[in-house]
């Protein structure tokens, strides 16, 4: 098992440019989650996902757009990049919200 | 929403010595309680964690404690070694939701020879 992988590891943006984060889970996970990791700042979550067909709003929204495409991805879409979402960000999944949340590799994006 | 304080941010001890690191939340709802070591460039991994309905529990060098009558939990690791060198991170999550977990900022621990 691959676990969760997330691509790409690294990104470079101009401000305003959009791309897409993806992200998978190959252990039959029903929830799925976006975070941020900001130096000092711990991991803050972004959206989350409690099954298929399901989004929801984190911590810090704003400026990001998801979507749950099945049971296995869940992808991250900033639509105009800006220079504060330069950050690292980290997929996690888990069976349901009561169990261990298992992360991905993170992508580190940078936007100048 | 819950907030989560972690402290300290940094802590230095000599191998072979204890390390304590602590949290406070504010959700008295909370009922999971995982801690997580993330060393430098890697993803988080969990290494411990404790339901509301536990007071303490142990992992060979690991416990965590749990006091909920004053909202707070401590992760505790007896005889340090090098590789215990990360950045620890404890979370806590409220139930009867889906929503993820609230992170604390962070706690390096360094180990020293």
């Amino acid at each position: 098992n691959a676990g969760v992988t997330q691509t790409p590891k690294f990104q470079v943006l101009k401000t305003g440019q959009s791309m897409t984060l993806q992200c998978a889970q190959d252990m039959n996970h029903n929830s799925m989650y976006w975070y941020r990791q900001d130096p000092g700042m711990g991991l803050r979550l972004i959206y989350y996902s409690a099954s298929e067909g399901t989004t929801d709003k984190g911590e810090v929204p704003n400026g990001y757009n998801v979507s749950r495409l099945n049971k296995r991805e869940f992808s991250l879409r900033l639509e105009s990049a800006a220079p504060s979402q330069t950050s690292v960000y980290f997929c996690a999944s888990s069976m349901d919200s009561n169990y261990e949340q298992y992360f991905g590799p993170g992508t580190r994006l940078t936007v100048t | 929403g819950e907030n989560v304080e972690q402290h300290p941010s940094t802590l230095s001890v000599q191998e072979g010595d204890s390390a304590v690191i602590k949290c406070t939340y504010s959700d008295s709802a909370s009922n999971y309680f995982p801690w997580y070591k993330q060393e430098l460039g890697k993803r988080p991994q969990l290494i411990i964690d404790i339901r509301s309905n536990v007071g303490e529990k142990k992992d060979q060098r690991i416990a965590v404690t749990l006091n909920k009558t004053a909202k707070h939990f401590s992760l505790h690791i007896t005889e340090t070694q090098p590789e215990d060198s990360a950045v620890y991170f404890c979370a806590a999550r409220v139930g009867g939701g889906a929503d993820g977990l609230t992170f604390g900022k962070g706690t390096h621990l360094i180990i020293q020879p």
